[in-house]
Order: structure tokens, then sequence, then C-alpha cells
């Protein structure tokens, strides 16, 4: 069974800060999403990463696979309560399986 | 479109009763993914189905879940009978295979009491 262990569990900081979200695995993955999931809602995809090493950034929002393709992570510049949520990363084993894998997930909460 | 669609957005039942989770999922996506969400073990996949067959169904808790896509426009998630362990949120999501991601519905909050 392949596990995503996502740190830190919770993460509480004032508008404005800089942060990094973790996401490590033992296993190989084939390609690594993130998801922001909002209270009464469901996840909604924030990118995809399938290269080792790449980098890919979305606004604010730095997002890294790591060069063995076993843990990710998302950087935040600046952050404002918008981006408050549960952010969630998900890998595929396999090219072409579509199985997802989610991590335990870190709640962020931006302090006004 | 619409998104993918799910009902109904909360549910309260008595323990024993049946339970029936609809989706429908984005036109043209080819495959579904049941999903359960819980604080203690986060999302777990349930079953999935690609062009309506089910793919894989490890994840299914016991005989008591059952899921069906009759076809590409529907598919039900039943739980017969229900227990108060079941209460969680159920997610539904679709994706277009061979590209990434899944698009989620808003979920199905059932409470069994």
């Amino acid at each position: 069974t392949q596990l995503l262990e996502q740190s830190p569990q919770f993460l509480s900081i004032q508008e404005g800060e800089n942060l990094t979200v973790y996401c490590n695995s033992s296993s190989v993955f084939s390609s690594l999403q993130w998801y922001r999931q909002e209270p009464g809602e469901g996840p909604v995809l924030l990118v995809t990463v399938v290269t080792g090493g790449e980098v890919k950034k979305l606004k604010r929002l730095t997002f890294q696979f790591g060069d063995a393709r076993k843990d990710s992570s998302l950087h935040i510049t600046a952050a404002q309560p918008g981006d408050t949520g549960l952010y969630l990363c998900a890998g595929a084993a396999d090219f072409g399986n579509e199985k997802l894998t989610f991590g335990t997930g870190t709640r962020l909460t931006i302090i006004p | 479109d619409a998104g993918v669609i799910q009902s109904p957005r909360h549910e309260v039942t008595e323990m024993g009763q049946e339970v029936t989770l609809r989706c429908k999922p984005i036109s043209g996506h080819n495959s579904l993914f049941w999903y359960r969400q819980t604080m203690m073990r986060g999302l777990e996949l349930l079953i999935y189905f690609n062009n309506n067959v089910p793919i894989d169904d490890s994840g299914m808790p016991e005989d008591r879940f059952s899921a069906k896509m009759p076809n590409a426009s529907f598919s039900t998630l039943k739980i017969q009978p229900s227990e108060p362990r079941d209460s969680a949120v159920y997610f539904c999501a679709s994706s277009l295979k061979g590209h990434y991601g899944y698009t989620f519905g808003s979920g199905t909050r059932l409470t069994v009491v």
C-alpha cells in the first residue's frame, strides 16, 4: 500500500507570511497532484507534476516534484486569507493508472 | 458544464436503513470514482469505473456496500444496512482517461444514527 504523509498536519500563520507544506512517501509515483478543499466542497485540482525535479508556478504558489518522484512540496508566498483550506497531495502509482492515493492533508489557516 | 452533481447533499438515516447516494459525472468523462472522507482516515477510494465497468472495488468496506454505473451519466453507491460507522462525507469524482486530474462533486454528508 502506498502512503503519502503530509506535514505539517495543521498550520496557522499571519497574512503576508510565506509557508511550505510537504508531501512524502517511500514509494515512487508516476505523477503527483495537489488539490485544495474548502469546507463543504470537494477537492479542486491545483496542479499536476509528472517529471522528477519539475517545478510549476501558479501565481503565488510554487509546486516541486522531488528528483526521485517520491516527494513534493508546495510553497506559498505572501499568504492571503483566500488561501485558507485543506491542501491534499495525491499520487498515481503507474503511468496510465488513474487510481489516486491521497495524502493525509495539511489544514492551512491564514489569519488576516 | 455543471460539474459533477451529487445528491442528496445531506442524508440522516437510522441504523439498519438502506441509503442510496447518486452521482452524475461530467459529460464526456469516462472514469468515475467513489471516495469516502473522514477525519480519522482522510480520503479513501471505495471503487472506480472506466467506461461504466468496475475496475477496482478493493476499497469497498464490506458486502453492505455496492455500487453501480448503468450508463455513462449515472452512478449509485448503496449501503444496506447502514451502520453508525458509515457516517462520513462521500464524494464522487470523474475524469477523462489519459488526462490528469479528477473533478469532484460537492459530496454527500451521511449521518447514521
